[in-house]
């Protein structure tokens, strides 16, 4: 039940691209992305809703495809700051019990300089 | 706004000791969430409320573990007694109503039983 992330990690120069990528077995209305730095709290970034747009946090961007129950991450240009630990969380159906969300184990991402 | 604020950030017990992590919320956010996070598992949910209700509590892992929301501004995870294995980062989340259900974390408790 729980998404599957790839790459597991990645490690980028400064100004390098990378893609990560969330898929699922189960039905999804959403899917989240969260960044974690070393010792801190997860931090939201989007969230992709079933039948919405593409979104976009600064020079990162998401995409859902609801058909194949996957959402992919795109950071592009990358900065150091982009540095962390990048979980996807989904929303399943779920009668009655919609605000659970699953997470995947994450994506280490390093950006050197 | 403060955003979530947990307490303790950091506990060290002995194994059998009694455990209790405190959240407050954001004001104004109707749900409320206890995650543990490891290495080897990520993160799992243990509990949420609506409204200080338990919804959904199929995580919690076993009766050493409880939790409770006795107001708006206010909820306790409690460990009795604790366990090596119980060691792990603890989060704790609100979330406003409404469609977007973005969730906000707090700090963390980092638990180390020995």
């Amino acid at each position: 039940q729980q998404p599957v992330q790839s790459p597991q990690a990645v490690i980028l120069r400064e100004g390098e691209d990378a893609v990560i990528n969330c898929s699922s077995s189960k039905a999804l209305y959403s899917v989240h992305w969260y960044r974690q730095k070393h010792g801190e709290a997860p931090v939201f970034l989007m969230i992709l809703l079933k039948g919405g747009e593409q979104m976009r946090h600064e020079k990162i961007s998401a995409s859902f495809n609801e058909k194949k129950q996957q959402s992919s991450l795109y950071l592009t240009a990358s900065q150091l700051s982009y540095s962390g630990t990048y979980f996807c969380g989904t929303g399943v159906y779920n009668a009655g019990n919609n605000r659970k969300l699953i997470w995947g184990l994450g994506t280490s991402l390093a950006v050197n300089p | 706004d403060a955003g979530v604020i947990q307490s303790p950030r950091h506990e060290v017990t002995e194994m059998g000791q009694e455990v209790t992590l405190r959240c407050k919320p954001i004001s104004g956010h109707d749900y409320l969430f206890w995650y543990r996070q490891t290495m080897m598992r990520g993160l799992e949910l243990l509990i949420y409320f609506n409204n200080n209700v338990p919804i959904d509590d199929s995580g919690m892992p076993e009766d050493r573990f409880s939790a409770k929301m006795p107001n708006a501004s206010f909820s306790t995870l409690k460990i009795q007694p604790s366990e090596p294995r119980d060691s792990a980062v603890y989060f704790c989340a609100s979330s406003p109503a409404g469609d977007r259900k973005t969730q906000y974390f707090g700090p963390g408790t980092r638990l180390l039983v020995l």
